[in-house]
């Protein structure tokens, strides 16, 4: 069974400041997911990828199969950026909505 | 609609009752999941549809929970006999085909007491 791995745990940063948040996985896959929780609970799928680099705005996410890792950037950070982002990867390898979470990287951006 | 929709977005209910969470996904989507969010916790996977294909049940946490899916469009997640510790965020997701980004409801919050 797949063991999703996320860091850093917390996150502070001033505003215009680059992001990076990192998420490993124990067992080969084929897609990884990037979700963006609020502090209201709303959940927002970010990025569904797998393989290279994908971009929408400000945010980046990038994987390395090879490696079992993958990253999520965020340029020139805003306080509405603020929010717990978590990567999710299948439980069993594969694309399947059997997911397994990462515990979440909450990140607080400072005007 | 739009969106996914969940019904209630709110349930408090007694202990041993049983409590049915509705979820209306986004139309033509083929694949639907569930998730829960306890407090102070993690996500985790409950149940998955996809097309007429059996559903993926593997993470039910007990025979007392159970989902079906009718006419491939509306589902329903049933917990019997509630214990305290189901109390959680119930969500639902669908997705075109499975193989694109998730769209996720904005939950159920039960509370059993």
């Amino acid at each position: 069974k797949n063991e999703v791995e996320q860091s850093p745990q917390n996150l502070t940063a001033q505003e215009g400041e680059f992001i990076t948040i990192n998420c490993s996985y124990s067992v080969g896959i084929s897609a990884l997911h990037w979700l963006q929780q609020h502090p209201g609970g709303g959940i927002v799928s970010l990025f569904m990828l797998s393989s290279g680099k994908k971009k929408h705005g400000r945010l980046i996410a990038t994987i390395n199969i090879q490696e079992k890792h993958s990253s999520l950037h965020i340029t020139a950070s805003h306080p509405r950026d603020s929010a717990v982002y978590i990567c999710a990867a299948p439980g069993y390898g594969g694309s399947q909505g059997n997911l397994i979470f990462g515990k979440g990287t909450k990140l607080s951006v400072k005007p | 609609g739009a969106g996914v929709s969940q019904s209630p977005s709110n349930k408090v209910t007694e202990k041993g009752k049983d409590v049915e969470l509705r979820c209306d996904p986004i139309s033509g989507h083929t694949a639907l999941y569930w998730y829960r969010q306890s407090l102070g916790q993690g996500l985790e996977f409950l149940i998955y549809f996809q097309g007429n294909s059996a559903p993926d049940k593997s993470g039910l946490p007990s025979d007392r929970f159970s989902a079906e899916r009718t006419g491939g469009s509306v589902s329903t997640l049933t917990i019997q006999r509630t214990q305290q510790e189901d109390s959680a965020v119930y969500l639902c997701a669908s997705s075109p085909d499975g193989n694109y980004g998730y769209t996720f409801g904005s939950g159920t919050r039960l509370t059993v007491v």
